[in-house]
């Protein structure tokens, strides 16, 4: 009865490759979100979708492209790997009918990505 | 240019002794802060939130103040547990809404002593 979860928990992958991490959660949830852990430790947005709109997206290489096919799925795909790529990748949802303060996330378990 | 700052990297408390971790934030507009926490191998896990009109809230042994003036808030554990070692990320929004986002400092790495 996991609320967020992610596959694959890790990818080892080659610098120039193409991959897919998928997220779902069972919460009802109608935003969802996608944040990198880079190797500073920073948790840092990249993407929001909203009932499968796109809202947020912080100056993201065009590299990586979400794709919402229905609210509860967020997948990311990466294209042209490089290796500054490597870091852990959290999906998270929110429940935005929820009004003002629940601005609370909850996060997938993380997908640790490394391009040698 | 880090919005929300957790200063401290580490703190180490004995058991039962209580641990206050701390996180200081620049944007003014900040109005809805939460603190996550993380074991390793997992997603960060929410914890309590407080919300700009607010200066107390409280859950269980876990009590978050803020100081709007000052910009700066605090997590309060008492007592502290063993099972609470852990990453604390204090986060902040400013925006309600779909175009609200969380800004996260860098995590707290807290360990409890038996």
């Amino acid at each position: 009865d996991t609320a967020v979860s992610q596959t694959p928990k890790y990818l080892v992958t080659q610098m120039g490759n193409d991959k897919s991490i998928k997220c779902e959660q069972n919460l009802g949830h109608d935003t969802m979100y996608w944040y990198k852990q880079d190797s500073k430790k920073f948790l840092k947005i990249m993407f929001s979708y909203n009932n499968k709109e796109l809202i947020i997206n912080e100056t993201v290489p065009n590299r990586f492209s979400p794709k919402s096919p229905d609210k509860a799925h967020l997948n990311l795909h990466i294209n042209s790997l490089e290796l500054g790529d490597s870091a852990v990748y959290f999906c998270a949802s929110r429940d935005l009918a929820g009004g003002q303060g629940t601005d609370t996330q909850y996060f997938g378990p993380g997908t640790r990505l490394t391009v040698l | 240019d880090q919005q929300v700052k957790q200063n401290s990297p580490s703190l180490s408390v004995q058991e039962g002794r209580i641990s206050i971790l701390n996180c200081d934030y620049t944007n003014s507009m900040f109005d809805y802060f939460l603190w996550y926490k993380k074991y390793p191998a997992e997603g960060p896990t929410f914890l309590i939130s407080i919300s700009s009109i607010k200066d107390k809230n409280e859950d269980g042994r876990f009590t978050v103040f803020l100081n709007k003036s000052a910009k700066h808030l605090s997590l309060h554990i008492v007592p502290s547990q063993p099972g609470d070692s852990a990453v604390y990320f204090c986060a902040a929004s400013e925006v309600s809404g779909a175009n609200s986002k969380l800004t996260f400092g860098k995590g707290i790495t807290l360990s409890v002593r038996p």
